[in-house]
């Protein structure tokens, strides 16, 4: 079974430009999530998708951070316009439906360095 | 919010058995997590124990919850070189099972 694929793995960018992230979850997962993670610290969830509809989004900076899932199958997220602090491992996940996250599978993240 | 705490390293010979432990602050937790990244990976799950289990074993793993303290610790029996990298705690609520992770405990393991 393939994994939840990532891309791109690493991207450097400068602050104020524009960046987006791009995730294929396993196949048949319904549920998809965006983490973000800070060098030193743990995963913290930025959104979660059931389908193509958004279930949470609390922890996501709406005004520069936006994440869709149009067909229910792949996500991307984008940051405009980046900031220093957005340096960090953006980590999707995907889990086969809604709750069932200790069936939580997570792909390899991508690394993001603003300068 | 709620938090997650752990210390932050832990190193032991190889051989050994490791304890990494963990403290978390909401009572109506329903899941709790072992999760381990190596350098440039993913997170991967290593088990979890449902909140109304007090121990968990799977092979080499033992996890325990005292739900009283909320504390959770997972062992390593006979730890090896290839055990070492970091170590997360999670814990899940809620219908949506939302998780919140810890910082990370980073295991080294000395030959």
């Amino acid at each position: 079974e393939a994994g939840v694929a990532q891309s791109p793995r690493y991207k450097i960018i400068e602050k104020r430009q524009s960046v987006a992230f791009w995730c294929n979850p396993i196949s048949g997962h319904a549920t998809l999530y965006w983490y973000q993670q800070i060098l030193g610290q743990g995963p913290k969830l930025l959104i979660q998708f059931q389908n193509n509809g958004v279930v949470d989004d609390s922890q996501l900076p709406k005004d520069r951070f936006s994440a869709e899932r149009l067909k229910g199958v792949d996500s991307t997220l984008k940051i405009q316009p980046a900031k220093l602090e957005d340096s960090a491992v953006y980590l999707c996940a995907s889990s086969l439906a809604i709750g069932r996250t200790y069936e939580q599978y997570f792909g390899p993240g991508t690394r993001l360095t603003v300068t | 919010g709620e938090d997650v705490e752990q210390s932050l390293f832990l190193s032991v010979r190889e051989g050994d058995s490791s304890v990494i432990n963990c403290t978390y602050t909401d009572s109506s937790s329903t899941y709790l997590y072992w999760y381990k990244q190596e350098p440039g990976a993913g997170l991967q799950l290593l088990t979890y124990i449902f909140s109304n289990m007090d121990m968990k074993q799977d092979q080499r793993l033992t996890v325990l919850l005292n739900k009283k303290d909320k504390h959770l610790s997972l062992r390593i029996a006979d730890t090896q070189t290839g055990d070492s990298a970091i170590y997360f705690c999670a814990e899940s609520t809620g219908n949506n099972n939302d998780m919140r992770f810890g910082a990370g405990t980073r295991l080294t393991v000395k030959p």
